[in-house]
């Protein structure tokens, strides 16, 4: 049975980082690409980030250009969110799911989710 | 707001027929993007319901079933049981966003 287990999520003040982590089980990983998926309080889902599954190539939502950084560590079938400089709009629970990558391909499986809270 | 756009919330009898629509333009499904839904209740994991706009992964039901039209994609749900009282949402692709995209979701309240 495949698995996405996300931690790494809290409260940080604005301006502040915060590093999310997506743990995969049961899954050939280095052969799917992965994505961050958000959804804010009382909102719709928000694509936030996707990476392919040598790691090469990534992309990212308008919205956290600059700011956030994914990677991934196909030994340990981790996947990683690098988020500096939070805002408040930021905050959100952060799903990570997986995809066959192509531009076609849906989100198969996710993750329960982490909470991110930007607060002072 | 969303790039895709779904109505707010629809609601069905037990038994009843539903149908959720995606409408989109022609930088995502009208120029030929695949459409996907997922049914997600909150504090949860989301699920993939259909793929490809009318492909159903393995175990979901056949109640549950997607068209696709021009710039436009529906989710329709068959014999509505309470057990599929959840968000809806629909995604695609656009390529004036270079990114993949959501609907803002629909909330189906069994009755």
């Amino acid at each position: 049975e495949v698995q996405l287990l996300e931690s790494g999520g809290g409260l940080v003040q604005p301006g502040g980082s915060l590093r999310l982590s997506c743990a995969a089980s049961g899954l050939t990983f280095s052969n799917y690409a992965m994505s961050w998926v958000r959804q804010a309080p009382g909102k719709g889902l928000e694509w936030v980030s996707a990476i392919s599954g040598s790691g090469g190539t990534a992309y990212y939502a308008d919205s956290v250009k600059g700011r956030f950084t994914i990677s991934r560590d196909n030994s340990k079938k981790m996947l990683y969110l690098q988020m500096n400089s939070l805002r408040a709009e930021d905050t959100a629970v952060y799903h990570c799911a997986n995809s066959g990558g192509g531009t076609q391909d849906a989100f198969d499986i996710w993750g329960q989710g982490t909470m991110v809270t930007v607060s002072s | 707001q969303s790039v895709l756009t779904q109505p707010p919330s629809v609601s069905g009898a037990p038994g009843q027929r539903v149908t959720i629509s995606c409408t989109g333009s022609s930088s995502n499904i009208g120029t030929g993007y695949d459409v996907h839904w997922y049914q997600h209740l909150p504090g949860t994991a989301p699920k993939l319901l259909i793929f490809g706009n009318s492909n159903r992964p393995s175990g979901v039901p056949d109640r549950f079933s997607g068209s696709k039209s021009g710039t436009s994609a529906s989710l329709a749900i068959t014999g509505l049981q309470a057990e599929d009282e959840a968000d809806y949402y629909c995604q695609s692709y656009d390529y004036s966003l270079s990114g993949w995209v959501f609907g803002g979701g629909t909330k189906l309240t069994v009755l």
